[in-house]
């Protein structure tokens, strides 16, 4: 049963360029949520995707996007890159029921770097 | 607005000695779930347990137990005998049962020592 995985595993980018990372749900999961972990940090929620669609916003700017494909995989996208968005950027994905009560797998995540 | 404190950064044990961490959450919902997640170094996020907030009851999972206090607000994770492949963080998380998200603590940093 394959888990979440997530592509690339490592990103260098300079500030003003563009990125996009990749998310493939575990078996069977339906959601994906992405979320941001700075160094030392604990993650914090960007958005959640569910039936294609951008159903949950964290605080983070529009720079920030998203799209969930019919495969359930998912994209993060961020434009205009500054060094404040170096850090690991972690998918999850889950079964979804309803708010809140589903369990969030995580993948291994992708380390950005910002020069 | 949902919030989980985690007032140990880091703790260092020997191994065969518990540890137990601590977690104290805020939120105004009646319904809500709580997990414990660990980050070994390789950086994935992986599940530990989870409670929901109308089940009491605490358990013991292998070298794992959690302790869950409604009414001060506390979910205390221990593990057992530890390992030094026990050696990463350790985060708390909270979900309401109105939102889609889950909140994060800062994470405490456990050392087990050979």
């Amino acid at each position: 049963d394959a888990g979440v995985t997530q592509s690339p595993t490592h990103l260098i980018k300079t500030r003003g360029q563009q990125v996009t990372l990749r998310c493939s749900p575990k078996s069977g999961h339906d959601t994906v949520s992405w979320y941001q972990q700075a160094l030392g940090q604990g993650p914090q929620f960007i958005f959640q995707y569910y039936e294609e669609e951008e159903r949950q916003r964290g605080n983070f700017p529009d720079r920030f996007s998203g799209h969930q494909f019919p495969n359930y995989s998912s994209e993060l996208n961020v434009n205009a890159l500054l060094l404040g968005d170096s850090a690991l950027y972690l998918c999850a994905s889950s079964l979804s029921f309803g708010t809140g009560r589903e369990t969030q797998y995580f993948g291994p995540g992708t380390r950005l770097l910002v020069l | 607005a949902q919030k989980v404190t985690q007032a140990q950064t880091e703790i260092s044990v020997v191994e065969k000695e518990d540890v137990t961490l601590d977690c104290v959450y805020e939120t105004r919902d009646t319904t809500y779930y709580l997990f414990w997640y660990k980050q070994p170094p390789s950086g994935e996020l992986v599940f530990l347990i989870r409670r929901n907030s109308f089940d009491e009851q605490n358990e013991i999972s292998g070298r794992y137990s959690w302790n869950f206090q409604k009414s001060t607000s506390s979910f205390n994770f221990t593990i057992t005998a530890s390992q030094v492949v026990d050696s990463a963080v350790y985060f708390c998380a909270l979900s309401e049962a109105t939102d889609y998200k889950l909140s994060f603590g800062a994470g405490t940093t456990v050392t087990v020592r050979a």
